[in-house]
């Protein structure tokens, strides 16, 4: 079946520093690629999402390309803030299924 | 903007109790789903619905059942609340799956058995 892969972190990066959050997966055809993200003790909310190969999603800063090659959807940004700090959800919907998500990467930004 | 509402943020109740968890989407979405979430374990499908009276196993449905009477209403049960129940649980909604569309969560709900 369908599966997402992900960093599972934590991930601690200071201020202003470069994100990059590893995110592949494994399904047939083409699925839709979602980051989803996850304050303390708050439900998740979509960040950005991609529909087809080659596509960028990007909200708030942050920037995903869906890289059907690869099988690949790393979550980055170029310049985090202390504000960023939460855990970050790779997911996957396809076609006839549910959706699948990843792990979590939990991301601590220190001052 | 799509809403989500979970019927409370925290709960405690006694081993052995019947929990009624509610979560109600304004959007006239098809499908709602409940997850639970771990630490280490990510989010785990319960139940699912893609429609009114309609309801689907996901990956952990033991000890769990739900209720779908109206479009907008989905209700997970804990027939008999155990320590391991002990979580957070998170209602989402969806328009239909035949269509690209992203799921909305609500707030979730951080149960804990006692």
């Amino acid at each position: 079946g369908d599966s997402v892969t992900q960093m599972e972190g934590p991930v601690t990066l200071s201020e202003e520093a470069f994100l990059t959050i590893n995110c592949t997966y494994t399904a047939t055809g083409y699925p839709s690629l979602f980051w989803y993200v996850q304050y303390p003790g708050e439900g998740l909310q979509l960040l950005l999402k991609a529909t087809k190969a080659d596509d960028k999603g990007s909200n708030k800063g942050f920037e995903a390309t869906y890289r059907k090659e690869t099988t690949s959807f790393h979550l980055e940004k170029g310049s985090v803030q202390v504000s960023d700090s939460a855990v970050y959800f790779c997911a996957l919907f396809h076609y006839g299924q549910n959706f699948v998500f990843g792990p979590g990467t939990r991301l601590s930004v220190l001052p | 903007d799509v809403k989500v509402t979970q019927s409370s943020r925290y709960l405690v109740k006694r081993t052995g109790e019947k929990v009624f968890l509610e979560c109600v989407q304004d959007m006239d979405h098809e499908n709602m789903f409940w997850y639970r979430q771990d630490p280490g374990l990510g989010l785990r499908l319960i139940y699912f619905s893609y429609d009114v009276k309609m309801k689907e196993k996901g990956d952990i449905p033991e000890g769990y059942s739900v209720s779908r009477e109206k479009k907008e209403r989905f209700s997970l049960i804990l027939e008999s609340a155990s320590t391991n129940q002990t979580s957070m649980y998170l209602c989402a909604s969806s328009r239909d799956r035949g269509r690209v569309a992203e799921a909305f969560f609500g707030q979730g709900t951080r149960l804990t058995v006692v």
